[in-house]
């Protein structure tokens, strides 16, 4: 059990760039969720996803944002022309969800983008 | 809709000092109900959960009991250390619907001081 990563931690990019995160969730997880994290401010869910259907979409923050889970693995999300105020953490979440098991998420440490 | 309310922060503490932080949650079905940690750069870290009423979650010397009557799940720990110094974050996970979308509170950050 590697744990949850995403890539890359940082990532500064110019207002009106595109920006895409990549997460990899642990293993045997079926679920994979994506929040943005604002300072001071707890997880704000955005999306997730069981196997590779994205089940939850409608908290994305604008049409700017989407998500990908292609094959039920690893993830990406991609923010179209962005703003400042885009500017936060991006947390990504694994879980494996089985019946009636409890939802316990393990969090990767984030990629924090500052848009210029 | 569902919610988390937890103190407001900072909270600071001598080492060795007793910690409460208070956390209350409003839920439409049976959720689960848990603390995360965060410390300063990294990502979350789930620190204990509670699946049913009166259960009691423990880990590192924390503990927390769900308390269905109450609506709460307070976090304790008998003896804090420097090394506790983080965010606390309390949340909760309902299945009802099936969705499981989870809720965080707002954080609570606790300063320990030698």
């Amino acid at each position: 059990d590697t744990g949850v990563s995403q890539d890359p931690r940082h990532k500064i990019t110019k207002r009106g760039q595109n920006v895409t995160f990549r997460c990899d969730p642990i293993s045997e997880h079926n679920r994979l969720y994506w929040y943005r994290q604002t300072l001071g401010q707890g997880p704000e869910f955005l999306t997730y996803f069981q196997n590779e259907a994205q089940l939850e979409k409608s908290r994305l923050l604008s049409d700017r944002f989407s998500a990908e889970r292609p094959k039920g693995s690893f993830s990406t999300l991609e923010i179209q022309r962005t703003e400042q105020g885009d500017s936060a953490m991006y947390l990504c979440a694994s879980s494996l969800v089985l019946g009636g098991t409890t939802d316990t998420q393990y969090f990767g440490p984030g990629t924090r983008l500052t848009v210029l | 809709g569902n919610s988390v309310t937890q103190m407001e922060g900072p909270v600071t503490l001598s080492e060795e000092a007793f910690l409460t932080i208070n956390c209350t949650y409003t839920a439409t079905g049976y959720p689960s109900l848990f603390w995360y940690v965060q410390y300063p750069g990294e990502g979350l870290q789930l620190l204990l959960k509670a699946t049913k009423a009166d259960d009691k979650g423990s880990n590192k010397g924390f503990e927390a009991t769900y308390r269905k009557e109450t609506t709460s799940f307070h976090l304790e720990k008998g003896s804090v250390q420097v090394s506790d110094s983080a965010v606390y974050f309390c949340a909760l996970s309902d299945p009802a619907g099936g969705s499981y979308i989870p809720t965080f509170g707002r954080g609570t950050s606790l300063i320990v001081h030698p």
